[in-house]
């Protein structure tokens, strides 16, 4: 199957700062990403859907300016979070899709925790 | 939009015992996949079944289009099968996925 990567794994800052996620399709060109958030023990929830070359879409109750999301290439989407606080701490997931089928990989997601 | 619903919630196996985990959908999906997350949160795909019956090996999967269910059977469950289950499902293969709320499945020795 298709390989995503994500950097980092773990990331701990002070409220305040800004923190930059990295996902990328390894050995497949994706033109549409996808960025999820999931609190312990709960499921995957969409954030927001990342199109290449164009803004991304967030889903509804999600900050745009504080989920910042750039897809500058076919391989690569980065999540900035902005002023990050303390209930921004979470395990932040991506995925790509192939192109067909419409499989979806997940990245290994990157856990954050706001001080 | 799409309601996913799973069960059960949560189940216990023996080692050996044999399972079969639902997912049900509110409305028709076109893109459907079942994920196994292990203790370190990465997604493992198990399988892509927008419809029909898939097997690897220890584990299957059937998707029943027409009346909006999957379901994933685990045979001869092992420990390391432990972990959540999830399936997710989308309208098309352009629409992102909606996850169900898992299946939290603990095997023992």
């Amino acid at each position: 199957g298709a390989v995503v990567s994500q950097h980092p794994s773990r990331v701990i800052c002070k409220s305040g700062t800004s923190v930059k996620i990295e996902c990328r399709s390894l050995d497949f060109q994706a033109t549409t990403m996808f960025w999820y958030r999931q609190f312990p023990k709960k499921s995957l929830m969409l954030m927001a859907t990342s199109n290449e070359g164009s803004k991304a879409t967030y889903e509804q109750g999600v900050e745009k300016d504080k989920f910042l999301i750039n897809h500058a290439s076919l391989t690569l989407s980065t999540l900035t979070v902005t002023s990050a606080h303390p209930e921004d701490s979470s395990f932040y997931i991506c995925s790509a899709r192939d192109s067909s089928p419409y499989e979806q990989f997940f990245g290994p997601g990157t856990r954050l925790t706001v001080l | 939009g799409i309601q996913v619903e799973q069960s059960p919630p949560d189940l216990i196996l023996q080692e050996g015992a044999n399972s079969t985990l639902r997912c049900n959908f509110s409305d028709s999906v076109n893109n459907l996949q079942w994920f196994h997350q292990n203790p370190w949160g990465q997604l493992i795909n198990l399988f892509y079944i927008p419809s029909g019956t898939k097997q690897n090996g220890r584990l299957s999967a059937t998707t029943v289009a027409t009346e909006r269910y999957s379901l994933l059977y685990i045979s001869s469950s092992q420990t390391t099968d432990s972990g959540v289950y999830f399936c997710a499902g989308g309208r098309s293969g352009n629409t992102p996925l909606v996850f169900g709320k898992g299946t939290r499945l603990s095997v023992i020795a």
